[in-house]
Order: C-alpha cells, then sequence, then structure tokens
C-alpha cells in the first residue's frame, strides 16, 4: 500500500480551465509538500503547508489534517503549467530531516 | 543563494567507467540527499547525510559511494554501473534533523545514460 495516493494520474485541459489535483495520505504528518517537475527537469517546492490553505499566484493549496486529504488548484491554467505534480510527506511525522514519502505524481498537459 | 546546483546535467557513460556527479548548496543545511528517479515514477531515496554523516544508506548497490567532503558539497562517485542504473539523479538539501517543517530544495538533476 502507498502511503501517498493521488489522482488523477494524468489530466489534460484547457487554457483558462480550473485544475483540481488530490492527494491522500495514510500517516500522521506535521506538514505536506506540493512539488512541481517540468519535463526532464529537476523539482520544485510549491508549497509546504500543515493547516488551512496557502496561495501563490495562481496555485491554491488545501490540506485537511484530519481527513488527510490535500488539494491543489491551479486557476485560469496556462501551458507553462504543464508539469507533473507531486504530493510528498515527511517519513517521519515530524519531518526529521526532510525523507519524503512521495505520490506517484499527476501528468498535467494544459493545451492552448 | 536558495539554489541546490547539481553537474553534470547529462552523462553518458559506459559500464567500465568511473565518473562523479557532484551537488552543491550555499543555504547551510545540514542535511543532504540523493535520490535516484527513473522515468515516470516518484524519486527513491539513496542516501541521506546529516552533519556531513552518512545517516541513510537505502541497501544501495556498492557500485554507486557517496562522499560529502564538507558541509556544501555532496558527491555521488560511479562505477560498474549497469545499463538499468540509468536514470535522473537528484539531489535535495534542507535544514537538518531535528527541524520541524522545514522546506527540502532539489537540484535540476543529472540525467545519466549507461551504455
Amino acid at each position: 500500500k502507498n502511503e501517498v495516493e493521488q489522482s488523477p494520474q494524468n489530466l489534460t485541459a484547457q487554457e483558462g480551465e480550473f485544475i483540481t489535483i488530490n492527494c491522500s495520505y495514510s500517516v500522521g504528518i506535521s506538514a505536506l509538500h506540493w512539488l512541481q517537475q517540468h519535463p526532464g527537469g529537476g523539482i520544485v517546492s510549491l508549497f509546504m503547508l500543515s493547516s488551512g490553505k496557502k496561495k501563490h499566484g495562481r496555485l491554491i493549496a488545501t490540506i485537511n489534517i484530519q481527513e488527510k486529504h490535500s488539494s491543489l488548484h491551479i486557476t485560469a491554467s496556462h501551458p507553462r503549467d504543464s508539469a507533473v505534480y507531486i504530493c510528498a510527506v515527511p517519513r517521519f511525522g515530524w519531518d526529521t530531516g526532510n525523507q519524503f514519502y512521495f505520490g506517484t505524481g499527476t501528468s498535467l498537459t494544459v493545451i492552448p | 543563494d536558495t539554489e541546490v546546483t547539481q553537474t553534470p546535467k547529462h552523462l553518458v557513460m559506459g559500464m567500465t567507467n568511473k565518473k562523479s556527479l557532484k551537488c552543491e548548496q550555499h543555504m547551510g543545511h545540514r542535511a543532504m540527499y540523493w535520490y535516484k528517479q527513473k522515468a515516470k515514477k516518484p524519486p527513491e531515496l539513496m542516501f541521506v547525510y546529516s552533519y556531513e554523516k552518512l545517516s541513510i544508506n537505502e541497501s544501495v548497490p556498492s557500485r554507486f559511494s557517496p562522499e560529502c567532503p564538507n558541509s556544501s558539497l555532496l558527491n555521488l562517485h560511479l562505477h560498474a554501473l549497469q545499463p538499468e542504473d540509468s536514470a535522473l539523479y537528484l539531489c535535495a538539501s534542507s535544514q537538518g534533523p531535528g527541524t520541524v517543517n522545514t522546506e527540502a530544495f532539489f537540484g535540476q538533476g543529472t540525467r545519466l545514460t549507461v551504455v
């Protein structure tokens, strides 16, 4: 069983659409990370959140610690948002060093 | 400087070659990591260094040999690799063990092809 489950695995959207990616996890955590990986590239940290909601530009991340669920939303999607989005939680609840359980990733393609 | 820099970006090596991957950060982080990522899969943890000491080795074959010469540098020495070792190798760093809710920073990766 995976400690972190993401859905959908693949997502194609038209430019301008509102996008939601979901993440569910089974371990106790203090914070959850959303990461972005462009094709052939490194990983960029988008959000680290432990409660409620965070917003950076067109990206919004929410978390419900009781339900062990998080969502990443992209408003007014753009082709440059095309990437793999990965949900990650610390292997050790209180984050002793950022070792992660990773979700399998959601591959997003935004078509102009 | 909030970057993790990896070199080289691409590497092609034969199965008898010896090569090294390099990772550098100047954020004062005391934990550094090597991950291996195959296509369309999430990263897999290989090694963790805490305060320049190897704290975790995830049963990685000995043909991969990590080294942390100082708090800013992390190397991965490669020798007698197999074609199945071809992957993206990612370095990451974070503030270190004992810190709570800290962000991890990842490098751009080295795309390794073993021929």
